[in-house]
């Protein structure tokens, strides 16, 4: 157990349709981290929540949507799905800002047919 | 606009000799670097880092070399053993904290 939590672990669906994908950080981490590994393309940060706020944005695209709830687990929301969204999503959390060392959950490998 | 480049996709080192494993980034701002290891299924670990004031830090096994004028970082894994086959990610950050990897490193260690 990595100690943060993504569910679902794989996830199939069609072009155009819209997906959820949730994260629970390690218990008693504040920041909650997105990424996205495409084929060849190493882990693309997307956002980055602290405590609830929006921290930080990287790559994300517009039809993708993020947030962090009370209890400090995360959705990252893909909608308007295209072929090219396949991926792997990762969450990985830390304990305070400032904290490089991520802790990565083991993903949800996200098909779009 | 990738900032953290690792040019070579795949590695294979035998057993008991070293793998060196190489990192360039672009981004002069870069304060802090780190080495993260992935086997397949899993998310990725940390493994070692470096602040841009070293030139080298050690950890068991594990040693990365910083050299800032060239903007070049680099990972020895001495003696290379079969459960260090994995992709190895370079990651770099600045002040603002926003972690850019690298698109992997597939190492193999043959017996």
């Amino acid at each position: 157990d990595s100690g943060v939590t993504q569910t679902p672990k794989h996830l199939i669906t069609a072009t155009g349709q819209r997906v959820t994908l949730r994260c629970s950080p390690r218990s008693g981490d504040l920041s909650v981290y997105w990424y996205q590994q495409s084929l060849d393309q190493g882990l693309q940060f997307l956002i980055q929540y602290y405590n609830g706020e929006e921290r930080a944005k990287g790559n994300i695209l517009e039809r993708f949507s993020a947030q962090q709830f009370p209890d400090l687990h995360s959705e990252l929301n893909l909608s308007s799905l295209e072929l090219g969204d396949s991926a792997l999503y990762f969450c990985a959390s830390s304990a305070r800002l400032g904290d490089e060392k991520l802790l990565f959950g083991s993903g949800t490998q996200l098909s779009v047919l | 606009d990738q900032q953290v480049k690792q040019n070579s996709p795949s590695l294979s080192v035998q057993e008991g000799r070293i793998s060196i494993l190489n990192c360039d980034y672009t981004n002069s701002m870069f304060d802090y670097f780190l080495w993260y290891k992935k086997y397949p299924a899993e998310g990725p670990t940390f493994l070692i880092s470096i602040s841009s004031i070293k030139d080298k830090n050690e950890d068991g096994r594990f040693t990365v070399f910083l050299n800032k004028s060239a903007k070049h970082l680099s990972l020895h894994i001495v003696p290379s053993q079969p459960g260090d086959s994995a992709v190895y990610f370079c990651a770099a950050t600045d002040s603002w904290g926003k972690l850019q990897f690298g698109a992997g490193t597939q190492v193999v260690v043959t017996p």
